[in-house]
């Protein structure tokens, strides 16, 4: 059964600091993983998507890494910004088309 | 003005009362999902549908009941047999056509019991 695992599960950090968030899931069979944000009592964006067959994708300060067969992905936030507070989800696609979420990294980025 | 829409946003729940939860999408999509979400966790499927008047329990169904009678429309009905119901409802679409597992969320709505 696929499991994803995000750690830590809060971080708190000085605005300007680039920072990496970590997203390990137990089988390698995936389709594509996804990193969302969701603001307090809001729904989920959509930040990126990796296909398995790619190793990373940008947008802007953000960039998604995925290596599949360490079962591993990063996403890396280069100078944060206060407005970056929020919680950060990473999903896997299952070959179903399922996704499977992990429990989430609640950043802070202090002033 | 594309998306997706739930309502209410926040709904408080007697013991005994079954629920109604609205999800309604203007973006064509043929598939649509609800999850729920606790505290400190991830999202957890409840229901989805591919296709009009066809849908499929997830992980976490017992308790729930939904119906797809309009391509636009998923609604949640949370009976009095959900034990603990008290969470963070999403709902969310994805096109038969795109990339997989790529889904857009409404904004959720918040389910409280009494």
């Amino acid at each position: 059964k696929q499991e994803v695992t995000q750690i830590p599960a809060a971080l708190s950090v000085p605005e300007g600091e680039n920072l990496v968030l970590n997203c390990s899931f137990t089988d390698s069979a995936i389709y594509n993983l996804q990193w969302f944000r969701q603001d307090p009592g809001k729904g989920l964006t959509s930040l990126l998507l990796i296909q398995s067959s790619q190793r990373e994708q940008t947008s802007g300060r953000l960039n998604a890494s995925l290596d599949k067969s360490s079962g591993r992905s990063t996403l890396y936030i280069a100078a944060s910004q206060p407005g970056d507070s929020a919680t950060y989800l990473c999903a896997v696609t299952s070959n179903t088309g399922k996704l499977i979420f992990g429990q989430g990294t609640t950043l802070q980025v202090k002033p | 003005d594309g998306g997706i829409t739930q309502s209410p946003k926040y709904l408080f729940r007697k013991e005994g009362q079954n629920v109604t939860l609205s999800c309604e999408q203007n973006l064509n999509h043929d598939a649509m999902y609800w999850y729920r979400q606790d505290p400190g966790q991830g999202l957890r499927l409840i229901y989805y549908s591919q296709i009009v008047n066809d849908f499929q329990k997830g992980d976490i169904a017992e308790g729930y009941s939904v119906s797809r009678e309009k391509k636009e429309s998923f609604p949640l009905t949370v009976t009095s047999a959900q034990k603990n119901p008290t969470a963070f409802y999403l709902c969310a679409s994805s096109p038969s056509e795109g990339r997989m597992g790529e889904q857009f969320f409404g904004p959720g709505t918040r389910l409280t019991v009494l």
